[in-house]
């Protein structure tokens, strides 16, 4: 059975304080890994998506990176528009359907 | 830019109603998925149509919800009735992908409708 699980479930930085979220799964026949942001009472907005182990890809104070088990979302210098909740959401070969985790909530505070 | 549109944005009922939620996703996707998304939770699927057709309703509960994509673009999910457990945020998402499309492509949720049962 496909499991995603997110650490830490919550992360409260100083602005400037660089961290790391982590993503471990276990899906059979990884097709894709994707990262979203959401934010309170909105849907969630595309980040990124990692194909394959070694896999890395940048988006300004972002940048998330794929091993076989799992996946960190690194997060530079924040600045308090960073705050949100961050999903993660491995896609395995046996459907399109995205497995979601239950997320990270992030507040970068002044 | 195109956007995913969900109506209602809020929508509260009593327990024993119907409610109805529509969702127009972005021209020319052929994917589209309803999730349901407990506050603390990450969105869980609920049905997935490729153009007008049911992919997966596997997880959808079928004795009370029911969705349709008639013409294989603009879709409604329904409950009927109502619950206390169903009070949550519902996410309509759409992507590119379509029959003999090769690859994987990202999906783009809509705003959300938050339902509140009483």
């Amino acid at each position: 059975e496909d499991q995603v699980t997110q650490s830490p479930e919550a992360l409260r930085l100083q602005e400037g304080e660089s961290s790391s979220l982590n993503c471990s799964y276990t899906v059979s026949g990884l097709r894709g890994l994707f990262w979203y942001r959401q934010d309170p009472g909105k849907g969630p907005e595309f980040l990124f998506t990692l194909y394959s182990a070694g896999e890395e890809k940048e988006k300004e104070r972002l940048k998330a990176t794929l091993t076989k088990k799992e996946s960190f979302l690194h997060i530079t210098a924040p600045k308090p528009e960073d705050s949100a909740t961050y999903l993660c959401a491995p896609n395995s070969n046996s459907g399109y359907a995205l497995n979601f985790g239950k997320g990270t909530s992030l507040l970068v505070t002044p | 830019e195109a956007e995913v549109a969900q109506s209602p944005r809020y929508k509260i009922t009593e327990k024993s109603q119907a409610v109805a939620f529509w969702c127009d996703p972005i021209s020319g996707h052929a994917t589209l998925y309803w999730y349901r998304q407990i506050l603390g939770q990450g969105p869980e699927l609920l049905v997935q149509f490729q153009d007008e057709s049911v992919v997966d309703d596997s997880q959808l509960p079928k004795d009370r919800f029911s969705a349709e994509r008639l013409k294989g673009v603009d879709s409604t999910l329904k409950i009927q009735p109502a619950e206390l457990g169903d009070s949550a945020m519902y996410l309509c998402a759409s992507s590119l992908q379509g029959r003999g499309l090769a690859g994987f492509n990202e999906q783009f949720f809509g705003p959300g409708t938050r339902l509140t049962v009483l």
